[in-house]
Parts: structure tokens; C-alpha cells; sequence
């Protein structure tokens, strides 16, 4: 399974559009690119999946560029109640019940 | 559609006593998956169940074992409880592999 990278952390204020940028860059041609949400002592969120350009659903974008190397996860307009931790995770087809989680990125939303 | 549920919500055990954790999945699902969070190694995958069958295992231990029912439901056995067993267990349950998965609320497992 591809490894990522993503910022540690990240501070925002209310209003805000935050942009998080996770690294895949030995994803293979088979995988998918996934996000979750995770607030303290609760089960992660999913929060929206692609696989290459751009998907959008009523939380968040998701912008994939054409060589999948690395995708931003995009919440427009954030408030205090987005503050959690937002992991980004790759996997294919047999591996999408064999998640592995990087440390993810703790988002701080000020008011 | 009801979510994951996982029951208990708490517990606390002390070491050397063993401790079974239910997941119920989402209606139709059937894969569930279980994973282990703990600050020092963030979250790690236990098992995954399909079909009453497990399919894939993660690094960890003989203690922490796992079944799966005919009706998807899920259970996870630690044996010998160790004080670096606290953490909050979480259940995962999808369609099939492919599928995204959802995760439930999680049990908090206190060892003293």
C-alpha cells in the first residue's frame, strides 16, 4: 500500500477555505485516494474518495492532478466544529478493509 | 440506515483478565475490519473478517484474536491483558473489499 505524507498540522481561522495537500507518490494505477475525518475518542469520518481530477460532495473537493502523485483535500469555509484530525490514506481493490494510517493532519479552527 | 455500532462504549480491566469487544456492521456489509488507536502508534489494523472468514491480519500479537458470525457481526478477544492494551478499539464494516469503510464510534479499553 502507498505511503502519504501530510502536513503534521495546520491552523485556520473561521470562514477560511483550507487547502490540505497529501504525497502519494508511488501510488499504483489501481488505487484510490480517501479521506477521513476523526474527532478525539470517535471513529473516523469518511469524508470523500477520487481517483483522478477533481470530486466534490456537500463536506469537501477533492483535486487530483493528472500524474495522482499527490491530491488536496479542499473545506470550504471551515468553523470551530472542523477541527479534528484529517487523514489521507491510498488503497485498491483488496486492500480497502486493510487501511493504514499515517499520523494525519491536526486542523486547529480559530475563531 | 443504522451505522456501526460497538458495544461496550467503555471498560476497564485489570492486567491478566481477557476482554471481548462486539461490532455490529451496517446492514449489508460484510467485511469488518479492526483497528487499534493509541497516541504513541496512532491507528493500526487488527483483522479483517469477510464472510465469516478472516482474510487479512495486521502485526500484532496471538492475544488479540477475532470471529465473525453468519450475520456479519463481529467480535474481537484479548487474551492476558497488558497495560499497553488501553487504547480505543474501532470496528470498520463495507460491502466488499473494494468499498469504502465506515467506522463505528469505538470501544476505550482501560487497563490497569
Amino acid at each position: 500500500l502507498a505511503k502519504t505524507t501530510q502536513p503534521i498540522s495546520m491552523d485556520s481561522y473561521e470562514g477560511q477555505e483550507v487547502n490540505i495537500t497529501c504525497s502519494h507518490n508511488n501510488i499504483a494505477t489501481n488505487d484510490y485516494i480517501t479521506w477521513y475525518q476523526q474527532f478525539p475518542s470517535q471513529g473516523p469520518r469518511f469524508i470523500i474518495q477520487g481517483y483522478k481530477t477533481k470530486v466534490t460532495n456537500e463536506v469537501a473537493s477533492l483535486f487530483i492532478p493528472a500524474d495522482r502523485k499527490s491530491s488536496t483535500l479542499s473545506l470550504p469555509r471551515v468553523s470551530l466544529s472542523d477541527t479534528a484530525v484529517y487523514y489521507c490514506l491510498v488503497a485498491s481493490s483488496g486492500g480497502y478493509n486493510k487501511l493504514i494510517f499515517g499520523a494525519g493532519t491536526r486542523l486547529a479552527v480559530h475563531p | 440506515k443504522a451505522g456501526v455500532t460497538q458495544t461496550p462504549r467503555y471498560l476497564i480491566k485489570t492486567r491478566g483478565q481477557q476482554v471481548t469487544l462486539s461490532c455490529s456492521p451496517i446492514s449489508g456489509h460484510r467485511s469488518v475490519s479492526w483497528y487499534q488507536q493509541t497516541p504513541g502508534q496512532g491507528l493500526q489494523f487488527l483483522f479483517e473478517y469477510f464472510s465469516e472468514t478472516q482474510r487479512n491480519k495486521g502485526n500484532f500479537p496471538g492475544r488479540f484474536s477475532g470471529r465473525q458470525f453468519s450475520n456479519s457481526r463481529s467480535e474481537m478477544n484479548v487474551s492476558t491483558l497488558e497495560l499497553g492494551d488501553s487504547a480505543l478499539y474501532l470496528c470498520a464494516s463495507s460491502t466488499r473489499q473494494e468499498e469504502t469503510q465506515y467506522f463505528g464510534p469505538g470501544t476505550r479499553l482501560l487497563v490497569l
